[in-house]
């Protein structure tokens, strides 16, 4: 059975600093790995879909890795500012299923100004 | 990205009274989506894989004759809460792709049920 931890639950950094969230999951025959983030109350928004022949993807201040040998991928906020501060959620959709996605439990990010 | 529109976006209904859901993918047809609930301060968990044109497929332990589901089109999905309880009340968020299985999924804004 499929399980996803994310790691730290949660984060409070001063604004302008780099950071990494850690994401990992037991079971590496994954089709994808999807980082999306969510405000709350409010819905996700997606941020990066990472195939799983792919090692990383880009998107403006985001970049998310995957190693899928070792279960791990991150997720590296650059330059963080105030409205980044939500929770992150990242999810795996396992080849043996129709698509539907393991999430982890999150992490909360609070950014200072 | 694909867009997903839920509505209503936070509902109050009384006990045992049933509460509708309803889950649109704007600009894709969706033969498959998903729905999740989500408790407090928790992360989400799948309820049930709804198919356009048939049955929904529960996940263990979601009770089938509380949560209906039914998709009667390409582009919509609903979750009908029969009979709700207050333990009923939660955060309940839709999911579609605009693909095959292994696309981007995207997700609606969700719904705050409360039953009092």
């Amino acid at each position: 059975k499929q399980e996803v931890t994310q790691i730290p639950a949660a984060l409070s950094v001063p604004e302008g600093e780099n950071l990494v969230l850690n994401c990992s999951f037991t079971d590496s025959a994954i089709y994808n790995l999807q980082w999306f983030r969510q405000d709350p109350g409010k819905g996700l928004t997606s941020l990066l879909l990472i195939q799983s022949s792919q090692r990383e993807q880009t998107s403006g201040r985001l970049n998310a890795s995957l190693d899928k040998s070792s279960g791990r991928s991150t997720l590296y906020i650059a330059a963080s500012q105030p409205g980044d501060s939500a929770t992150y959620l990242c999810a795996v959709s396992s080849s043996s299923n129709t698509g539907k996605l393991i999430f982890g439990q999150g992490t909360t990010l609070q950014v200072k100004p | 990205g694909a867009v997903v529109s839920q509505h209503p976006s936070w509902v109050i209904c009384k006990s045992g009274t049933s509460v509708k859901i309803e889950c649109r993918s704007l600009d894709f047809q969706a033969t498959t989506m998903f729905w999740y609930r989500q408790f407090p301060k928790q992360s989400l968990m799948l309820m049930a894989t709804s198919n356009e044109g048939s049955k929904a497929t529960y996940e263990q332990g979601v009770e089938k004759d509380k949560f209906l589901i039914n998709h009667a089109s390409l582009t919509l999905s609903t979750l009908t809460v029969t009979s709700a309880h207050p333990e009923d009340s939660s955060f309940y968020i839709c999911s579609a792709r605009d693909g095959a299985a292994y696309t981007e999924a995207f997700f609606g804004q969700g719904t705050r049920l409360t039953v009092v």
